[in-house]
């Protein structure tokens, strides 16, 4: 699982209230990722980090922020919980160097937004 | 901008027949191209990847790839499937620069029955 750890693995909130998630990797990668997993659309990804306090906007990144103030954890807040947010977040990092980059996925986070 | 097609929502089959999951790409730079896998309440594996060279791909599994450049396609095969290749099939491609951002399709589940 390439050390990385996701908190908390299930979460139910109510509409309007401020949600944080945690992605916890331990090998020091450069690169962390967030995604999102829906029916019928795959993964998306939301935002990413190239080092700490370097993000950017992936694709779905409207009603989303994050944070990476350490290497180790990069923060994904949904400022206001929205029902069209419940979902499966995922974070990723990738390891290695040029050809020899791999991708590894932690084991989700199940939001449900009520 | 990029993105990824499979057509095929689920695809059932029967224990030690073939399979084919379809996949076909559109980008406006070059890309490289994987296929992962996800069991259930799992995050994600990587099963192959094409990066350059040979255009046939052999992942884990026994699973295999082929990259088809005019017809912008990456179909994924396996000759004999068991019980336990039931799972959900992603196709995803990412630019080749160091962001390392993936595209994923919306997924095929293939469903292999006794």
């Amino acid at each position: 699982d390439a050390g990385i750890t996701q908190s908390p693995r299930h979460k139910v909130t109510e509409t309007g209230t401020p949600v944080t998630l945690r992605c916890h990797q331990t090998e020091n990668h450069r690169y962390m990722y967030w995604y999102r997993q829906d029916p019928g659309h795959g993964l998306r990804l939301i935002h990413y980090s190239y080092g700490v306090k370097d993000t950017d906007k992936g694709e779905v990144s409207d009603g989303y922020s994050v944070s990476r103030s350490k290497t180790e954890d990069f923060l994904l807040t949904l400022e206001s919980a929205t029902s069209s947010q419940t979902s499966v977040y995922f974070c990723a990092i990738t390891e290695g160097t040029g050809l020899n980059t791999e991708a590894f996925f932690g084991q989700g986070t199940r939001l449900t937004v009520v | 901008a990029q993105s990824v097609t499979q057509l095929d929502s689920q695809v059932p089959v029967f224990e030690e027949a073939p399979v084919e999951l379809r996949c076909n790409y559109s980008s406006s730079v070059s890309v490289y191209l994987f296929w992962y896998v996800q069991y259930p309440n799992q995050g994600l594996q990587l099963l192959l990847k094409y990066l350059s060279g040979s255009t046939l791909v052999k992942g884990i599994n026994g699973f295999e790839a082929e990259f088809n450049k005019s017809q912008t396609s990456f179909h994924l095969r396996k000759p004999s499937v068991h019980i336990s290749d039931t799972a959900e099939y992603f196709c995803a491609v990412s630019p080749m620069d160091s962001s390392y951002k993936l595209i994923f399709g919306s997924g095929t589940r293939l469903l292999v029955r006794p």
